[in-house]
């Protein structure tokens, strides 16, 4: 498909267990963004990387996530000795430009629920 | 601080009649707005953006209002239909970050 894709979609992990998200962006697109959803609110900001680069991570929580895409596509996000807390939705999304002022392509997310 | 704040969780609407959607912001050098639509299980999905410099973009049934003295903006979708019931999120960037309200969720009575 042309559009962003997210996987897995759903992944369950008991407290403690790291996990690996991964997400491919729609093809060319140079900005990609990481965001965690809660039930009920809307997204908030993870991570920002332009191509490779990651431009900016000041939305992580906490030293144990970590977000990265090597090669300027593909990106993963992955999250160290999971807390409940870390249970939400983590949407990832790309937009063409390296700008804020363009739309961002959402995912459909991955539902992380940890026991 | 939610510095994207959309004050009503749900909204009822009679088909064919108009669905207006209200946000509020509160960062003077947000620059660009845009709406999303969100179904279960589904990512976001862009709907229309407008930028600081305007007051109102228009694309087909919706349209969107920036009030920048009042801090203010809302989506009118005119005719309503069953089709639009889902969760609108407005979204504001500044800089290199994007904010989000809490949502919307829209139902279109038919």
């Amino acid at each position: 498909g042309a559009g962003v894709s997210q996987s897995p979609r759903y992944k369950v992990a008991k407290r403690g267990q790291d996990v690996a998200l991964r997400c491919d962006p729609i093809s060319g697109h140079v900005s990609l963004f990481w965001y965690q959803q809660a039930l009920g609110q809307g997204p908030e900001f993870l991570t920002y990387f332009q191509n490779e680069a990651q431009l900016d991570k000041s939305g992580l929580p906490s030293d144990r996530f970590f977000a990265e895409r090597p090669e300027g596509s593909v990106s993963t996000l992955k999250i160290q000795r999971t807390q409940q807390e870390d249970s939400a939705v983590y949407l990832c999304a790309s937009s063409l430009a390296p700008s804020f002022s363009q739309p961002q392509h959402f995912g459909d997310g991955t539902r992380l629920s940890i026991l | 601080d939610q510095q994207v704040k959309q004050n009503s969780p749900s909204l009822s609407v009679q088909e064919g009649r108009i669905s207006i959607l209200n946000c509020d912001y509160t960062n003077s050098m947000f620059d660009y707005f845009l709406w999303y639509k969100k179904y279960p299980a589904e990512g976001p999905t862009f709907l229309i953006s407008i930028s600081s410099i305007k007051d109102k973009n228009e694309d087909g049934r919706f349209t969107v209002f920036l009030n920048k003295s009042a801090k203010h903006l809302s989506l009118h979708i005119v005719p309503s239909q069953p089709g639009d019931s889902a969760v609108y999120f407005c979204a504001a960037s500044a800089g290199n970050q994007f904010y989000f309200g809490t949502g919307t969720s829209l139902t279109v009575i038919p």
